[in-house]
């Protein structure tokens, strides 16, 4: 099992371009998640799908689209980047039993904005 | 007031000491109650989860939950070099709009000395 994968592991952007960060996982989740972790502020919630089908806001969901593209993989897509969006993002994606739930992360993805 | 609050450190503990770390937080309708260890440079991965009242002991590490004081802690006994990370403590709210998200803290920086 590879558990939680992310593409790519670094990207330079320029102010105004596009581009998709790609998360997939290989234990049959039901949700997946997207976070941003910046210097002193934790993990912000982007936004994260309960399930195949459904996506909903985070905390920090602004500048952001997602894409939930079947059971195994989630999409975030930045359309317009902004130096704001500089950060380090994560993908997670957890088993729910019951009231228990675990989630797994991905390596993260280092964005750079310019 | 933030919803989930951690003491950001760094917290400096001599080789083979009692790490004790700490988390308040502001929902009581809050059910699940995690820690996370992050390395510089890589994802967070879960050590400990509580769910009631108490303490739950898994090797060094023992996480103790109060949720008339929201209050919930994670204590490493024989502390060594390789505990030195970033402990993240999440919080979980079950149910309602809030289903699926997990609110982090800004993380404690733990430095063990030799």
């Amino acid at each position: 099992n590879a558990g939680v994968t992310q593409t790519p592991k670094f990207q330079v952007l320029k102010t105004g371009q596009s581009m998709t960060l790609q998360c997939a996982q290989d234990m049959n989740h039901n949700s997946m998640y997207w976070y941003r972790q910046d210097p002193g502020m934790g993990l912000r919630l982007i936004y994260y799908s309960a399930s195949e089908g459904t996506t909903d806001k985070g905390e920090v969901p602004n500048g952001y689209n997602v894409s939930r593209l079947n059971k195994r993989e989630f999409s975030l897509r930045l359309e317009s980047a902004a130096p704001s969006q500089t950060s380090v993002y994560f993908c997670a994606s957890s088993r729910t039993s019951g009231n228990r739930e675990t989630q797994y992360f991905g390596p993260g993805t280092r964005l750079l904005v310019l | 007031q933030k919803e989930v609050e951690q003491n950001s450190g760094p917290l400096s503990v001599p080789e083979g000491a009692i790490a004790s770390l700490n988390c308040t937080y502001s929902d009581r309708g809050s059910q699940s109650f995690f820690w996370y260890r992050q390395y510089s440079g890589k994802s967070p991965e879960l050590i400990m989860s509580i769910y009631s009242n108490g303490d739950k002991e898994d090797g060094r590490f023992t996480a103790q939950l109060n949720k008339a004081s929201q209050y919930v802690s994670l204590l490493i006994r024989d502390s060594q070099p390789s505990d030195s990370a970033t402990y993240l403590c999440a919080v979980r709210h079950w149910g309602g709009t809030s289903y699926g998200k997990l609110t982090f803290g800004q993380g404690t920086i733990l430095t063990v000395h030799p």
